[in-house]
């Protein structure tokens, strides 16, 4: 599987958007980006994924770089139950293996 | 709908003693998955099953380790015998079968968190 770069953590206030960055510059064609969270004592959960084009869903939206180089999760507000691990992941779309490779994560806090 | 259900939740041996831990997917989930999580690091894959055959195990120690999913359904992982580096948390995911794209979401479960003494 790909490689993907994280900020080990990064820091934001309640109520203000947060913009987490994600590198994969060793990235191929078929190559989906998945983004999971991981709450205190919880097991990951899925946030969202995007091959190409900019996605949007309810938790968050995903922006593409155009070479697919790097990507950015965009929490538009942070509330205080989004602080977690962020896992970018990268996921062979020609491959049958739905393996999730996970590296360490950008550990997000939020301050009140 | 019901998610991913595992017990124990906290389990504490002494080393050289075995443990089993239970998993329960969401209901029709074809593919279920074990993994290990160490403290500070992300989530390692043990083992994956397909319905009741295994698709990967290619990390699982399997001098120690095991598991089944003998119905296809629910699933046992085993350490036996349990070393002082096995203290971790076992999670478990099941995903939907999704043909040919890799779109499958895995669901986890809260995990099991072993300390071995």
């Amino acid at each position: 599987d790909a490689k993907t770069t994280q900020p080990n953590s990064m820091e934001s206030n309640e109520e203000e958007p947060v913009h987490l960055p994600c590198n994969h510059s060793t990235i191929s064609g078929t190559d989906y980006i998945h983004w999971y969270r991981q709450l205190p004592s919880q097991g990951p959960e899925y946030v969202i994924h995007g091959l190409t084009s900019n996605v949007n869903n309810r938790m968050a939206s995903l922006a593409i770089a155009e070479d697919r180089k790097s990507s950015t999760l965009i929490l538009h507000r942070a509330t205080l139950r989004d602080a977690a691990v962020y896992y970018c992941i990268l996921r062979d779309g020609g491959g049958s293996n739905y393996k999730l490779t996970f590296g360490k994560g950008t550990l997000l806090t939020v301050n009140p | 709908e019901a998610g991913v259900a595992q017990s124990p939740r906290y389990k504490i041996i002494e080393k050289r003693q075995s443990v089993a831990f239970w998993c329960n997917p969401i209901s029709g989930h074809a593919t279920l998955y074990w993994y290990q999580q160490i403290l500070g690091q992300g989530p390692k894959l043990l083992i994956q099953f397909q319905n009741n055959g295994v698709v990967d195990d290619s990390q699982l120690p399997k001098d120690r380790f095991s598991a089944e999913r003998l119905k296809g359904v629910d699933s046992t992982l085993k350490i036996q015998p349990a070393k002082l580096e096995d203290s971790a948390v076992y999670l478990c995911a099941s995903s939907p079968r999704v043909q040919g794209m890799a779109k499958n979401i895995q669901y986890f479960g809260a995990g099991t968190r072993l300390s071995v003494l």
